[in-house]
């Protein structure tokens, strides 16, 4: 497995402003995820980031919402733009480590927007 | 579309019980994974145990157990010796292509 932190933990945000998470992991990886969990649901997955290429969305998300940075194979940022509080949900980045489609999961930002 | 189905939104047993989770999956793939996921109240998300589909044999890990039925595309998880730290959000999930596509989950709750 891998040790996987995100910042911040949590935070609260008036609508309208942006929020950017940020996904540290301490080995290298080439594929990292970007899942949303909103209250009581399962996750969904927002998009897939690899280093070296643009993010791939899933239906449903748009680059101009949440835009993704993925600079090299240890890091990787998710940024929720123009918040609505539709968007109050928790954010999770995943990783798979060893390439055989198993993965390991950041411990999450819980975001909240008034 | 794949999809996964977990019908039991919610259970409760007592400590030191065995309880099993019921999970049913709809895919035209032959290649994939399945998985169960652990979520306490922490919100972490902990790999709780995997199964490869080429795989006859059942995996096991530790007090966690999956009776793998391909055919019936069922995949429960069985907890023996349940234990408080076990109370927990269990999520089963199908993998394919690298996507992982979830259920809804199980809220399961160890009474002492």
């Amino acid at each position: 497995s891998a040790v996987i932190s995100q910042k911040p933990s949590r935070d609260i945000c008036q609508r309208g402003t942006s929020l950017t998470i940020q996904c540290q992991v301490d080995s290298q990886v080439t594929m990292m995820f970007w899942y949303r969990q909103q209250p009581g649901q399962s996750l969904t997955l927002i998009a897939t980031a690899n280093q070296g290429s643009e993010a791939t969305y899933e239906s449903g998300f748009v680059i101009d919402k949440f835009p993704i940075s993925r600079p090299n194979l240890t890091f990787s940022t998710l940024t929720v733009s123009n918040m609505s509080p539709e968007d109050s949900s928790i954010y999770l980045c995943s990783v798979d480590t060893r390439g055989d489609n198993e993965q390991f999961f950041g411990p999450g930002t819980r975001l909240t927007v008034l | 579309a794949q999809t996964v189905t977990q019908s039991q939104p919610e259970m409760s047993v007592q400590e030191a019980e065995t309880v099993t989770l019921s999970c049913t999956y709809d895919t035209s793939e032959s290649n994939y994974y399945l998985f169960w996921y652990k979520q306490p109240p922490s919100r972490q998300m902990i790999l709780v145990i995997r199964q490869e589909a080429y795989k006859q044999q059942n995996a096991t890990e530790n007090r966690f157990s999956v009776n793998f039925q391909k055919a019936a595309k069922s995949f429960s998880l069985k907890i023996s010796d349940s234990q408080l730290g076990d109370t927990a959000m269990y999520f089963c999930a199908f993998m394919n292509n690298y996507q992982l596509i979830w259920g809804a989950g199980t809220k399961l709750i160890i009474k002492p």
